[in-house]
């Protein structure tokens, strides 16, 4: 049971122009969603989150949008950079569950 | 200086074998966890640890047990390990952000385990 889903297993994207990642949600008792992001080799690390009462959160380049009667959310980057190239994973939580629930993720990468 | 650091970052062993992979946070933070990355590149909750308790454990099997010495430390020891084992083990720890609200995880590099 799948509660976070990124459909788009990877996305290409050309530097300076916007990347759009999606996600979809089936748990309507998420309070809190978040993106992080991953390098290879690395731990995923955060980048952005938004609470469930909005729609709209911005931290410089990176926007996430949430609608909730659609349960889906998205994560605008622009202008894209080559350091972007990642895979960002979208996760949700419900709080005091002390717990994220992830979704497979997206590979995003950035071409010159 | 390392915030979340887990070693060994990669491990193969032999099917049946034993063997652990230790966590250390120096964030000061009272929740630690294990996820798992499995071959579908899910990342999945295994347990969570709250002031050395737990209390989470997804249905992960008994042939895994997390050990928390002190609330700095969760250790992952896996019994009898099977090839579906094999996945990229993250440890984790979190504190809740006032400002924010949510709970922000920082992740350790990862431990990829190869069951041969």
């Amino acid at each position: 049971d799948q509660q976070v889903k990124q459909n788009s297993p990877s996305l290409s994207v050309q530097e300076g122009r916007i990347s759009i990642l999606n996600c979809d949600y089936t748990n309507s008792m998420f309070d809190y969603f978040l993106w992080y992001k991953k390098y290879p080799a690395e731990g995923p690390t955060f980048l952005i989150s938004i609470s469930s009462i909005k729609d709209k959160n911005e931290d410089g380049r990176f926007t996430v949008f949430l609608n909730k009667s659609a349960k889906h959310l998205s994560l605008h980057i622009v202008p894209s950079q080559p350091g972007d190239s990642a895979v960002y994973f979208c996760a949700g939580e419900i709080q005091g569950a002390q717990k994220l629930v992830f979704g497979q993720g997206t590979r995003l990468t950035i071409n010159p | 200086d390392t915030a979340v650091s887990q070693t060994p970052k990669y491990l193969v062993t032999q099917m049946g074998n034993d063997k652990s992979i230790k966590c250390e946070q120096n964030l000061g933070h009272d929740t630690m966890y294990w996820y798992k990355q499995d071959s579908k590149k899910f990342l999945k909750i295994m347990f969570s640890y709250n002031n050395k308790e737990l209390i989470i454990n997804e249905t992960v099997p008994n042939r895994f047990s997390p050990k928390s010495p002190d609330k700095a430390h969760l250790n992952l020891h896996i019994n009898s390990l099977e090839l579906g084992d094999s996945a990229v083990y993250f440890c984790a720890s979190s504190q809740r952000d006032i400002a924010l609200g949510n709970t922000e995880a920082f992740f350790g590099q990862g431990t990829r385990l190869t069951v041969v």
